[in-house]
Protein backbone atom coordinates (compact mmCIF):
# COMPACT_ATOMS: atom_id res chain seq x y z
CA UNK A 1 0.00 0.00 0.00
CA UNK A 2 2.64 3.05 -1.18
CA UNK A 3 1.16 5.96 -1.39
CA UNK A 4 0.88 7.66 -4.63
CA UNK A 5 3.33 10.58 -5.97
CA UNK A 6 2.06 13.70 -5.93
CA UNK A 7 4.82 16.57 -6.29
CA UNK A 8 4.73 18.65 -3.08
CA UNK A 9 4.14 22.10 -4.28
CA UNK A 10 2.95 24.33 -6.87
CA UNK A 11 1.93 27.95 -7.46
CA UNK A 12 0.28 30.11 -9.86
CA UNK A 13 -1.32 33.69 -9.63
CA UNK A 14 -4.48 34.73 -10.12
CA UNK A 15 -6.24 33.46 -12.94
CA UNK A 16 -3.98 31.35 -14.25
CA UNK A 17 -4.08 27.21 -14.77
CA UNK A 18 -2.23 24.96 -12.92
CA UNK A 19 -2.23 21.10 -13.01
CA UNK A 20 -1.15 18.71 -9.85
CA UNK A 21 -0.09 15.36 -11.02
CA UNK A 22 -0.87 11.96 -9.18
CA UNK A 23 1.36 9.06 -10.23
CA UNK A 24 0.61 5.34 -9.19
CA UNK A 25 0.95 1.97 -10.73
CA UNK A 26 -1.35 -0.44 -12.63
CA UNK A 27 -2.32 -1.76 -9.35
CA UNK A 28 -4.16 1.14 -8.35
CA UNK A 29 -4.05 4.52 -10.65
CA UNK A 30 -3.49 2.77 -13.44
CA UNK A 31 -6.00 -0.25 -12.96
CA UNK A 32 -9.09 1.31 -11.76
CA UNK A 33 -10.73 4.66 -12.83
CA UNK A 34 -11.62 5.52 -9.28
CA UNK A 35 -9.43 8.11 -8.52
CA UNK A 36 -10.51 11.26 -6.47
CA UNK A 37 -9.24 14.61 -5.18
CA UNK A 38 -10.04 16.07 -2.13
CA UNK A 39 -9.02 19.88 -1.32
CA UNK A 40 -7.98 20.23 2.66
CA UNK A 41 -7.62 23.82 4.14
CA UNK A 42 -5.50 24.44 7.27
CA UNK A 43 -7.33 22.84 10.34
CA UNK A 44 -10.23 21.91 8.37
CA UNK A 45 -11.31 18.45 7.12
CA UNK A 46 -10.62 17.59 3.40
CA UNK A 47 -13.40 17.94 0.78
CA UNK A 48 -13.92 16.02 -2.20
CA UNK A 49 -13.65 17.82 -5.54
CA UNK A 50 -13.56 14.75 -8.28
CA UNK A 51 -14.77 11.52 -8.30
CA UNK A 52 -14.42 8.80 -10.90
CA UNK A 53 -11.50 10.08 -12.13
CA UNK A 54 -13.16 13.51 -13.79
CA UNK A 55 -16.36 13.96 -12.15
CA UNK A 56 -17.31 16.55 -10.25
CA UNK A 57 -19.67 17.18 -7.24
CA UNK A 58 -22.70 19.37 -7.72
CA UNK A 59 -21.39 21.86 -5.76
CA UNK A 60 -17.47 21.88 -6.97
CA UNK A 61 -16.76 24.90 -9.18
CA UNK A 62 -16.36 23.87 -13.05
CA UNK A 63 -12.50 25.42 -12.61
CA UNK A 64 -11.80 21.86 -11.22
CA UNK A 65 -11.44 19.22 -14.37
CA UNK A 66 -9.04 15.89 -14.04
CA UNK A 67 -8.39 13.23 -16.25
CA UNK A 68 -5.96 10.11 -16.10
CA UNK A 69 -3.74 8.46 -18.32
CA UNK A 70 -1.61 4.92 -17.68
CA UNK A 71 -0.30 5.46 -14.59
CA UNK A 72 -0.50 9.12 -14.00
CA UNK A 73 -4.08 10.95 -12.81
CA UNK A 74 -4.09 14.88 -13.03
CA UNK A 75 -5.93 17.68 -11.22
CA UNK A 76 -6.23 20.77 -13.15
CA UNK A 77 -7.56 24.28 -11.67
CA UNK A 78 -8.13 26.91 -13.97
CA UNK A 79 -8.66 30.83 -13.08
CA UNK A 80 -7.07 30.57 -9.81
CA UNK A 81 -8.62 32.05 -6.83
CA UNK A 82 -7.15 32.77 -3.82
CA UNK A 83 -9.81 30.36 -2.34
CA UNK A 84 -8.11 27.47 -3.78
CA UNK A 85 -4.96 28.03 -2.07
CA UNK A 86 -5.22 24.74 -0.04
CA UNK A 87 -3.93 21.40 0.06
CA UNK A 88 -4.57 18.46 -2.97
CA UNK A 89 -4.74 14.79 -2.25
CA UNK A 90 -5.21 12.16 -4.88
CA UNK A 91 -6.50 8.73 -3.82
CA UNK A 92 -7.17 5.33 -5.49
CA UNK A 93 -9.20 2.73 -5.29
CA UNK A 94 -6.53 -0.33 -5.31
CA UNK A 95 -8.34 -3.03 -5.07
CA UNK A 96 -9.64 -5.74 -2.17
CA UNK A 97 -11.51 -3.16 -0.77
CA UNK A 98 -8.26 -0.84 0.20
CA UNK A 99 -7.67 2.63 -0.77
CA UNK A 100 -4.23 4.37 -1.21
CA UNK A 101 -3.57 8.64 -1.33
CA UNK A 102 -0.79 10.57 -2.86
CA UNK A 103 1.46 12.66 -0.11
CA UNK A 104 -0.42 15.70 -0.72
CA UNK A 105 0.66 19.00 -2.81
CA UNK A 106 0.68 22.52 -1.44
CA UNK A 107 -0.84 25.04 -3.85
CA UNK A 108 0.04 28.60 -3.12
CA UNK A 109 -1.56 31.25 -5.24
CA UNK A 110 0.51 33.89 -6.30
CA UNK B 1 -27.27 18.02 5.79
CA UNK B 2 -25.41 15.03 5.73
CA UNK B 3 -23.37 15.34 9.49
CA UNK B 4 -20.25 13.12 10.90
CA UNK B 5 -19.40 13.73 14.39
CA UNK B 6 -16.50 12.20 15.56
CA UNK B 7 -15.72 11.85 19.80
CA UNK B 8 -13.33 9.55 21.56
CA UNK B 9 -9.80 10.84 20.85
CA UNK B 10 -7.38 11.72 23.72
CA UNK B 11 -4.09 10.77 25.29
CA UNK B 12 -3.14 7.60 25.60
CA UNK B 13 0.32 5.20 26.59
CA UNK B 14 1.89 3.47 24.31
CA UNK B 15 0.06 0.09 23.90
CA UNK B 16 -3.05 1.14 25.53
CA UNK B 17 -6.31 0.98 24.14
CA UNK B 18 -9.05 3.90 22.55
CA UNK B 19 -12.45 3.83 21.44
CA UNK B 20 -13.99 6.39 18.57
CA UNK B 21 -16.94 6.63 18.09
CA UNK B 22 -18.88 8.49 14.93
CA UNK B 23 -22.46 9.52 15.29
CA UNK B 24 -23.81 10.09 11.69
CA UNK B 25 -27.21 12.12 10.64
CA UNK B 26 -28.86 13.94 7.59
CA UNK B 27 -28.90 10.42 5.30
CA UNK B 28 -29.49 6.69 5.45
CA UNK B 29 -27.02 5.30 7.44
CA UNK B 30 -27.56 1.77 6.96
CA UNK B 31 -26.96 1.95 3.02
CA UNK B 32 -23.79 3.06 2.37
CA UNK B 33 -20.39 1.91 3.97
CA UNK B 34 -18.30 3.68 5.89
CA UNK B 35 -14.55 4.30 6.74
CA UNK B 36 -12.04 5.66 8.84
CA UNK B 37 -9.41 7.81 7.53
CA UNK B 38 -6.00 9.19 9.32
CA UNK B 39 -4.13 12.48 8.88
CA UNK B 40 -0.71 12.59 11.45
CA UNK B 41 0.06 16.05 11.98
CA UNK B 42 1.81 18.09 9.46
CA UNK B 43 1.53 14.47 7.36
CA UNK B 44 -1.09 13.37 4.60
CA UNK B 45 -4.33 11.21 4.33
CA UNK B 46 -4.20 7.26 5.34
CA UNK B 47 -6.87 4.79 4.68
CA UNK B 48 -7.28 3.25 7.77
CA UNK B 49 -10.13 0.73 7.59
CA UNK B 50 -13.51 -0.10 5.86
CA UNK B 51 -16.87 -1.88 6.66
CA UNK B 52 -19.93 -2.33 4.25
CA UNK B 53 -23.49 -1.72 5.27
CA UNK B 54 -24.37 -4.66 6.76
CA UNK B 55 -21.41 -4.64 8.57
CA UNK B 56 -20.10 -7.90 7.51
CA UNK B 57 -17.14 -6.88 5.43
CA UNK B 58 -14.37 -5.55 6.68
CA UNK B 59 -11.15 -4.62 5.58
CA UNK B 60 -7.76 -2.96 6.93
CA UNK B 61 -4.64 -1.42 5.87
CA UNK B 62 -1.75 -3.16 6.47
CA UNK B 63 -0.62 -0.37 8.96
CA UNK B 64 -3.47 -1.36 11.39
CA UNK B 65 -4.70 -4.84 10.72
CA UNK B 66 -4.84 -7.10 13.88
CA UNK B 67 -4.93 -4.46 16.28
CA UNK B 68 -8.14 -2.03 14.98
CA UNK B 69 -11.43 -3.11 14.88
CA UNK B 70 -14.02 -1.24 12.64
CA UNK B 71 -17.26 -1.52 13.96
CA UNK B 72 -21.37 -0.11 13.41
CA UNK B 73 -24.54 -0.04 14.70
CA UNK B 74 -27.07 0.90 12.11
CA UNK B 75 -30.24 1.20 14.17
CA UNK B 76 -27.95 4.05 16.42
CA UNK B 77 -26.46 5.53 12.80
CA UNK B 78 -23.10 5.17 14.23
CA UNK B 79 -19.31 4.14 13.94
CA UNK B 80 -16.83 3.17 15.77
CA UNK B 81 -13.39 2.31 15.79
CA UNK B 82 -11.66 0.13 18.59
CA UNK B 83 -7.73 0.56 18.70
CA UNK B 84 -5.54 -1.73 20.71
CA UNK B 85 -2.09 -2.07 20.95
CA UNK B 86 -1.39 1.54 19.90
CA UNK B 87 2.40 3.04 18.95
CA UNK B 88 3.81 6.79 18.68
CA UNK B 89 3.08 6.48 14.75
CA UNK B 90 -0.88 5.72 14.95
CA UNK B 91 -1.03 9.40 16.50
CA UNK B 92 -3.09 11.39 13.87
CA UNK B 93 -6.39 13.25 13.50
CA UNK B 94 -8.80 10.31 12.67
CA UNK B 95 -12.13 11.18 10.72
CA UNK B 96 -14.81 9.53 10.25
CA UNK B 97 -15.81 9.22 6.02
CA UNK B 98 -19.08 7.91 4.27
CA UNK B 99 -17.87 6.36 0.86
CA UNK B 100 -19.98 6.60 -2.61
CA UNK B 101 -18.67 5.69 -5.84
CA UNK B 102 -15.26 4.87 -4.17
CA UNK B 103 -14.40 7.73 -2.86
CA UNK B 104 -15.16 9.48 0.21
CA UNK B 105 -17.64 12.22 -0.24
CA UNK B 106 -18.87 13.17 3.31
CA UNK B 107 -16.03 14.30 6.49
CA UNK B 108 -16.27 14.65 9.90
CA UNK B 109 -14.26 17.45 11.71
CA UNK B 110 -11.78 14.70 12.81
CA UNK B 111 -10.88 13.51 16.45
CA UNK B 112 -7.31 13.84 17.47
CA UNK B 113 -5.52 10.92 18.92
CA UNK B 114 -1.87 11.26 20.46
CA UNK B 115 0.18 8.04 21.75
CA UNK B 116 2.57 9.20 23.59
CA UNK B 117 4.48 8.60 27.24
Amino acid sequence: QSALTQPASVSGSLGQSITISCTGTSSNVGGYNFVSWYQQHPGKAPKLIIYEVNKRPSSVSNRFSASKSANTASLTISGLQTEDEADYYCCSYAGSITWVFGGGTKLTVL
Amino acid sequence: EVQLVESGGGLVQPGGSLRLSCAASGFSFSAVPMNWVRQAPGKGLEWVAHIRNGGDIIYYADSVQGRFTISRENDKSSLYLQMNSLRAEDTAVYYCVRDTYYAFDSWGQGTLVTVSS
